[in-house]
């Protein structure tokens, strides 16, 4: 069974810096492209980055470009996004996923 | 970038309708599109990958059509348990993208 446990999220200061982790069970994460995904409260999904199945290709969407930072941990089988210089408009709950298969979504809540 | 236009963004339907939802992207991606399903407080579920083929264990009465700019998502009969938010994912190119989300409520 394919599970992915998402961790980390919380309330930070805009300015502050997260870092959410993905725990994979039952699939390898290298084996497939992965991504971030968040949705702001009430609102939409929104595609906010991934990294390629082979080697460390990574791309973001425009508005996280430069402040988030996607990584795998090929050894733990683990997906990361370190989130820094976060705006209030960061808040969301972020999923990590292979589309097939979803993590539970974590919150992160930027708020002074 | 890609823009994905999604219509209606909202429709009300009675059980046993059928239902068809539309995703229009801003260039040619192909057949790079998936549909999802979400409902509230629960992470999305994959229905269609590839514009046209069915996720396993999902009900037969979803389909995926279209290639190019144009593509839909049918819901042949309605049952109570499919109203929810629908949203198309292109992913041709770098960067990709969610078309904007269609509820389906109760009429």
């Amino acid at each position: 069974q394919v599970q992915l446990v998402q961790s980390g999220g919380g309330w930070v200061k805009p300015g502050g810096s997260l870092r959410l982790s993905c725990a994979a069970s039952g699939v390898t994460l290298s084996d497939y492209y992965m991504s971030w995904i968040r949705q702001a409260p009430g609102k939409g999904l929104e595609w906010v980055s991934y990294i390629r199945s082979a080697g460390t290709t990574t791309y973001y969407a425009d508005s996280v470009e430069g402040r988030f930072t996607i990584s795998r941990d090929n050894a733990k089988n683990s997906l990361h996004l370190q989130m820094n210089s976060l705006r209030v408009e960061d808040t969301a709950v972020y999923y990590c996923a292979n589309f097939e298969h979803w993590g539970q979504g974590t919150l992160v809540t930027v708020s002074s | 970038d890609i823009q994905m236009t999604q219509s209606p963004s909202s429709l009300s339907a009675s059980v046993g309708d059928r239902v068809t939802i539309t995703c229009r992207a801003s260039q040619d991606i192909r057949s790079d599109l998936d549909w999802f399903q979400q409902k509230p407080g629960k992470a999305p579920k994959r229905l269609i990958f590839g514009a046209s083929s069915l996720q396993s264990g999902v009900p037969s009465r979803f389909s995926g059509s279209g290639s190019g700019t144009d593509f839909t998502l049918t819901i042949s009969s309605l049952q109570p348990e499919d109203f929810a938010t629908y949203y198309c994912l292109q992913y041709s190119g770098y960067l990709w993208t969610f078309g904007q989300g269609t509820k389906v409520e109760i009429k």
